[in-house]
């Protein structure tokens, strides 16, 4: 009921297309769903994050798209750099005190130029 | 700028040596968790304190332990480094639990080698 499932693992683009990753959850309880961006050798950074009383948020290139009723939300990076070339980690809590967050497995996104 | 520091970024012990990484923050926020992070992983959550209130995850080893002597500082503490301990620590905070309106803040981790 606490995982978030990630895919895919890892993902190659070419310099300005589309970077689509996308997480699943089970517990309905959930209600704040962030990415993390993390370089090598850096701390995960938050990216962008959602509710689920929203469908779509949209931050630069950088969208979420949330469906409730499926239980999946996913990142989309439009006209992807090679500085976008990173590790991203979907994760889901409850947005009160004392609750941790699930993280997903990560993907690690490689554009190419 | 506010932020969280950890130091060392590089340490390396040896196997069974006693290890403290440290942490400390100026975005004077009342939580402060310890993560470890294993190549190609996600951040796996250690322990956390709520102000003085700590916080053991059930999965956490006895090996490892923890101390906040104050709001700025947490100390994460490896009694007996094993070669499955290697990996990158994070540290981090947040302003009360996670939420919204209350994102977690990450430091730039130190990687610890066991040798």
């Amino acid at each position: 009921q606490q995982q978030v499932k990630q895919s895919p693992q890892s993902l190659i683009v070419q310099k300005g297309g589309i970077s689509i990753i996308n997480c699943a959850y089970e517990n309905t309880a959930f209600d704040y769903f962030p990415w993390y961006q993390q370089f090598p050798g850096k701390g995960p950074a938050l990216l962008i994050a959602i509710r689920p009383d929203v469908s779509e948020k949209k931050e630069g290139r950088f969208t979420i798209s949330f469906n409730k009723s499926a239980k999946q939300f996913s990142l989309h990076i439009m006209d992807s750099q090679p500085g976008d070339s990173a590790t991203y980690f979907c994760a889901a809590t409850y947005n009160n005190a004392g609750n941790m967050l699930t993280f997903g497995g990560g993907t690690r996104l490689m554009v190419k130029p | 700028d506010a932020m969280v520091i950890q130091n060392p970024r590089y340490q390396v012990t040896q196997f069974g040596k006693p290890v403290t990484l440290s942490c400390s923050q100026t975005l004077n926020h009342n939580v402060m968790y310890w993560y470890q992070q294993k190549s190609s992983q996600a951040p796996k959550l250690l322990f956390h304190y709520y102000d003085k209130d700590f916080n053991n995850e059930a999965d956490t080893p006895d090996n490892f332990q923890s101390r906040r002597p104050n709001t700025s500082f947490c100390f994460l503490d490896i009694r007996s480094p094993g070669l499955g301990d290697a990996a990158m620590y994070l540290c981090a905070t947040s302003r009360t639990g996670t939420g919204f309106n209350s994102p977690l803040h990450f430091g730039n981790g130190t990687r610890l080698t066991v040798t």
